[in-house]
């Protein structure tokens, strides 16, 4: 079955700092999405990206598809402690109707 | 954010109760879904619901029985647990479950705890 890997699973940064964590499929994929989960919150959803090669960005956060559709990145720049939290990507096959979660990339931010 | 809720947000029950989780969304939507989240686990789809149909039912133990009476509600209900089904159960809607390009909007979850 298809099977989404993120890695890092955990960072630690200085405030201030980037951070970037990758997202890997093991199938093409139709599209995929990014959420963030606050500590004992739930996950809230942020972007999705449909397009080969597709960049958007949300203030300092940028989202990339990449070019064969298997691959997906979030990077922030400078960090904030408000950046903290577990980042998830998810994404659908190509002809399938599940999104795939995968198992996130939990950011702390050291003030 | 209160587009979907969830409740109880905190249940402590031993082994051999009985107790029920509740969903609601007030988003208009056609698709509800149960996940599972453990610690250091992924997200763990457990069902799908899509107008009010189950369509997607992932190897779940029979501990577990979801119901879905209508396309607002959506419960899951518990028996007999086992300690390692501690975890928070999160509840989930979408517009479209087959459709690709719709986003999912998740409760505040359940944080369950079977002693």
């Amino acid at each position: 079955g298809q099977q989404v890997m993120q890695i890092p699973q955990y960072q630690h940064v200085q405030e201030g700092e980037d951070f970037t964590t990758y997202c890997n499929s093991s199938t093409t994929l139709s599209n995929i999405q990014w959420y963030k989960q606050r500590p004992g919150g739930h996950p809230v959803f942020l972007i999705q990206l449909v397009k080969s090669g597709e960049v958007k960005k949300q203030k300092r956060l940028t989202f990339q598809f990449g070019e064969a559709k298997k691959n997906s990145s979030l990077h922030i720049t400078a960090t904030q402690t408000t950046d903290v939290g577990t980042y998830f990507c998810a994404g659908r096959q190509v002809g399938g109707s599940r999104l795939t979660f995968g198992e996130g990339t939990q950011l702390t931010v050291n003030p | 954010e209160t587009g979907v809720t969830q409740t109880p947000r905190h249940l402590v029950m031993g082994m051999t109760n009985k107790k029920s989780l509740k969903c609601e969304q007030h988003l208009g939507h056609n698709a509800m879904y149960w996940y599972k989240q453990s610690a250091k686990k992924p997200l763990e789809l457990m069902f799908v619901y899509s107008l009010e149909e189950r369509v997607e039912n992932n190897s779940v133990p029979s501990r577990f029985s979801p119901e879905c009476p209508n396309s607002s509600h959506l419960f899951l209900h518990l028996h007999t647990l086992q300690p390692e089904d501690s975890a928070l159960y999160l509840c989930a809607s979408s517009q479209v479950f087959s459709a690709t390009y719709y986003e999912q909007y998740f409760g505040p979850g359940t944080r369950l705890t079977v002693t």
